[in-house]
């Protein structure tokens, strides 16, 4: 049983391009979580999905970030404009049942802005 | 979610069991205690989590003490792959909560050779 696949896992964007990072949760899995750690900082949680649907938002940045769950396909974690400060490694877990403590993280992807 | 409280940092010697506290004195009866850790440059690992009674598993024993307000992780045989940042979380499990995980510093386990 393949665990959570994020792809790319090094990604290097100039400032104002656009970044695209994928995630595959478990199988059986319908809840997504993408969570960031900024250089020498904690995992923050950004933004909480069910196929389909945004459930929670609350850690999103305001402007440039969007995410998505399609109903196939992986999740979808963009960035437009991409700045400076976005770089940070970028962690997607997925849990069989939704809001649950237990959760299972991929490998991350690590954003370079330059 | 209920604060906890972790040490910055602790050693332990390869072989022997690495026992890391938490303090979570606010815990509300319907919240879980997990524990999560880090190893560098990776993503989270799930280790185990609890309501209110010791819970094991093929990776580490969680004891929680009768009036829930703290919980020590048992790593009983440290090995140096066990070298990470361990997070203790409160939350409610399973629809109570309206975000993510909320991780905080933890706690820097270094297995010493």
């Amino acid at each position: 049983n393949a665990g959570v696949m994020q792809n790319p896992r090094h990604l290097v964007r100039r400032r104002g391009q656009e970044a695209r990072l994928r995630c595959s949760p478990m199988k059986g899995h319908s809840h997504v979580y993408w969570y960031r750690q900024l250089p020498e900082e904690g995992l923050k949680f950004m933004v909480y999905l069910q196929k389909e649907n945004i459930i929670d938002e609350s850690g999103m940045p305001k402007e440039r970030f969007s995410a998505e769950f399609p109903k196939e396909g992986p999740s979808i974690l963009r960035i437009q404009q991409v700045v400076r400060g976005d770089s940070a490694a970028y962690f997607c877990a997925s849990s069989p049942r939704g809001l649950d403590g237990e959760q299972y993280f991929g490998p991350g992807t690590r954003l370079t802005v330059t | 979610d209920a604060k906890t409280t972790q040490p910055t940092s602790m050693d332990c010697a390869e072989g022997r069991a690495a026992n890391l506290p938490c303090n979570h004195s606010t815990i509300s009866g319907n919240e879980y205690v997990y524990w999560y850790r880090q190893i560098h440059s990776q993503g989270p690992q799930y280790i185990i989590h609890g309501l209110k009674n010791n819970e094991t598993n093929e990776m580490a024993s969680l004891i929680i003490t009768e009036d829930r307000k703290s919980s020590t992780l048992i790593l009983p045989h440290a090995t140096l792959r066990d070298t990470a940042v361990y997070y203790c979380i409160v939350r409610v499990a399973g629809g109570g909560g309206a975000d993510g995980l909320t991780f905080g510093k933890g706690t820097h386990l270094i297995i010493q050779p």
